[in-house]
């Protein structure tokens, strides 16, 4: 069986500051990890996703997560956060042939 | 290219009534998916079209709830009657399948319901 746990619901962070919003997966075979963000009023965006080939995996917004098979994990990073980063994150595993399955979400704030 | 759009944005009904909300997926897209999402909870899923055949529908709440995905491009989701825990944003999405890899899913904006 496959789920997601995000741990913080909520973050703030100030500007220029590191990023980081954790992920933790179950997945019972090699899953494919995503992150998706969604700003208000729009739906969800992919930022990233690892499909088994490299582990630190680069997107969008100077966005960057790594796969840690050992730590079943799959936190999101990035080094220096922006006022247009203030959003709701979300983590999900996919495993093949199966369904997606989504975080609970984390809610950015970023403080000027 | 269009991406996937949903209607209504938001609508308001009362406990009783029924709502139909429609999804156009990206054209091209075989399977559609219907998530919907509880305020501060996770990003639940629903069901599955693989174009107009119901792959898995495993996650929809009870017989209130109907899908339909006729001649498989848009979709409709019917509540009849809604209740006050229909309440939500309910998200349609779409990929179509790369070989052995599932494909990201591309997210519509969001119906959001309210039953009062």
């Amino acid at each position: 069986a496959q789920s997601v746990t995000q741990l913080g619901s909520h973050v703030s962070v100030s500007e220029g500051a590191l990023v980081l919003l954790r992920c933790n997966y179950s997945s019972s075979v090699p899953p494919y990890l995503f992150w998706y963000v969604q700003y208000p009023n729009q739906g969800l965006q992919l930022l990233l996703k690892y499909t088994s080939a490299a582990t630190l995996v680069k997107g969008i917004n100077g966005f960057e997560a790594e796969f840690k098979k050992s730590e079943t994990s799959f936190h999101l990073t990035k080094p220096s956060a922006h006022m247009s980063d203030a959003a709701e994150y979300f983590c999900a595993v996919s495993e093949p042939g199966n369904q997606f399955y989504f975080g609970t979400g984390t809610s950015l704030t970023v403080i000027p | 290219e269009a991406g996937v759009t949903q209607f209504p944005s938001h609508s308001v009904i009362e406990k009783g009534q029924t709502v139909t909300l429609r999804c156009d997926p990206i054209s091209g897209h075989d399977n559609l998916y219907w998530y919907r999402r509880v305020m501060g909870k996770e990003i639940k899923f629903l069901l599955h079209f693989v174009k107009e055949s119901k792959q898995d529908e495993s996650g929809m709440p009870n017989n209130r709830f109907l899908a339909e995905r006729t001649g498989g491009t848009y979709s409709t989701l019917k509540v009849q009657p809604a209740e006050l825990e229909d309440s939500g944003v309910y998200f349609c999405a779409s990929r179509q399948r790369l070989g052995n890899y599932p494909g990201e899913l591309f997210f519509g904006e969001g119906s959001r319901l309210t039953v009062l």
